[in-house]
Formats: structure tokens, sequence, C-alpha cells
């Protein structure tokens, strides 16, 4: 059974620019969710998504956005990117049950010049 | 609010030197405490999930239990493979899940 796919795997971009990552969970979850993860904050929820609809959302700014398809698979973008946007972004498939475990991917590495 | 605190911050082993990761929350209505591994670069992999009071569970050299107020994930007997952040999270009302900062353990042969 395959395991959550995140791509890319690297990223470097420039302040001001926009960025789109992608993940393709397990077959048969329908729901994803995304963190971030900083040597400072730790890992830090941004959003889920279930049945393409945002089901919860994190503390983070409106330049952070996301959706999800009919297949489940969800894009995240984040807009007008600060230095401080230099992250680890994890995505996460699960079970729509709560309480259920959480299967991340490898993640990708966004670094901000 | 809602918060995981993990203890030890890094904890340094010699192989075959057992010993215990603490992670204390405190939250409304717990739905799920799960813990992590993770290895540098790589995302979180799965470990255990419990859900009440008096739960263990055991994987190989680990063992997690769970109380009203904190969870353990004791390591018996330790390899140098084992060596990794492990990361505990609660899910409380919501979907989202509230991580600690990590245990990172080295273990040495």
């Amino acid at each position: 059974k395959a395991g959550v796919t995140q791509t890319p795997r690297y990223l470097i971009k420039t302040r001001g620019q926009q960025v789109t990552l992608s993940c393709s969970p397990i077959s048969g979850h329908r729901s994803v969710s995304w963190y971030q993860q900083t040597p400072g904050q730790g890992l830090q929820f941004l959003f889920e998504y279930f049945s393409e609809t945002q089901r919860n959302k994190g503390n983070f700014p409106g330049r952070f956005s996301g959706r999800q398809f009919s297949n489940s698979r969800s894009e995240m973008n984040v807009s007008t990117l600060e230095l401080g946007d230099s992250a680890l972004y994890l995505c996460a498939s699960s079970s729509p049950v709560r309480g259920t475990e959480a299967f991340f991917g490898q993640g990708t590495r966004l670094t901000v010049v | 609010e809602d918060q995981v605190t993990q203890s030890p911050e890094a904890l340094r082993l010699q192989e075959g030197e057992s010993s215990s990761l603490n992670c204390s929350y405190t939250v409304s209505g717990l739905r799920g405490l799960f813990w992590y591994r993770q290895d540098p670069g790589k995302g979180p992999e799965f470990l255990f999930t419990l859900y009440s009071a008096g739960e263990e569970k055991e994987k190989e050299r680990l063992k997690a239990t769970l109380t009203k107020k904190e969870s353990f994930l004791h390591i018996t007997a330790p390899k140098p493979e084992d060596s990794a952040t492990y990361l505990c999270a609660v899910q409380a009302g919501g979907t989202a899940l509230i991580f600690g900062k990590g245990t990172t353990l080295s273990v040495s042969s």
C-alpha cells in the first residue's frame, strides 16, 4: 500500500514569490492535514481538508491556503513568501474518524531566500 | 489552552541502557494520544495510539503507557538504530494534532 506522497521534496524560492505544494494521500483516506515544522516552533497545524472542504484551520495568516480535489489529493499554497516561511511542510492523511492516527509524507523542504 | 510538553529535550544512552521519555498534556476531552518517531529530514513515522488512562501498547523495544495527565515511552535495551526524535501529539475536540517539541534520543554502541 503506497504511503503519503509529497512533491516536490525541495524548493528554493525568493521573498515575495508564491509556491504550491502537492500531497497525495493514502488510498482510501479522505482527510488530509498540513503542518509546518520549524526548529523553533516544532510541528504546527495549518489546516485540514475532508471531502474537498476545509474542516479545520490553525492560527496562520491568510497567505497560507489550501484545497482538496475530488480524488482527495491536496495542494497548499503560500503567497507573498517571507523568510520566516522557510520550513518543512508536512502532509498527513487519515481516516476521517476523530481519534485515528495520521500518516505523514516525507515533507517538502521550502527555503525562502 | 491545549498543551503538550515533552521531557527531556535530549537524551543520550549507551546501547542496552533502558530509559523513559515523558509527555505531559493538558487538553479538554482527549480523543487520542499519539507517539511518532522522526528521523532527520523525514516525515514522522507513526508508532502508537493510546485512548484511555491505563492503556499500554508495545512494539519491539518500545512500550507506551498513558495516565490522565501524561504518557511515557519506555525504551528497553535500546540499539543505535533507535536514535531519532520521538514526538508526542494529542487530539482533543478538533481534528488537529497538537505536538510537543520532541525528545531527541541518541544511542551509542
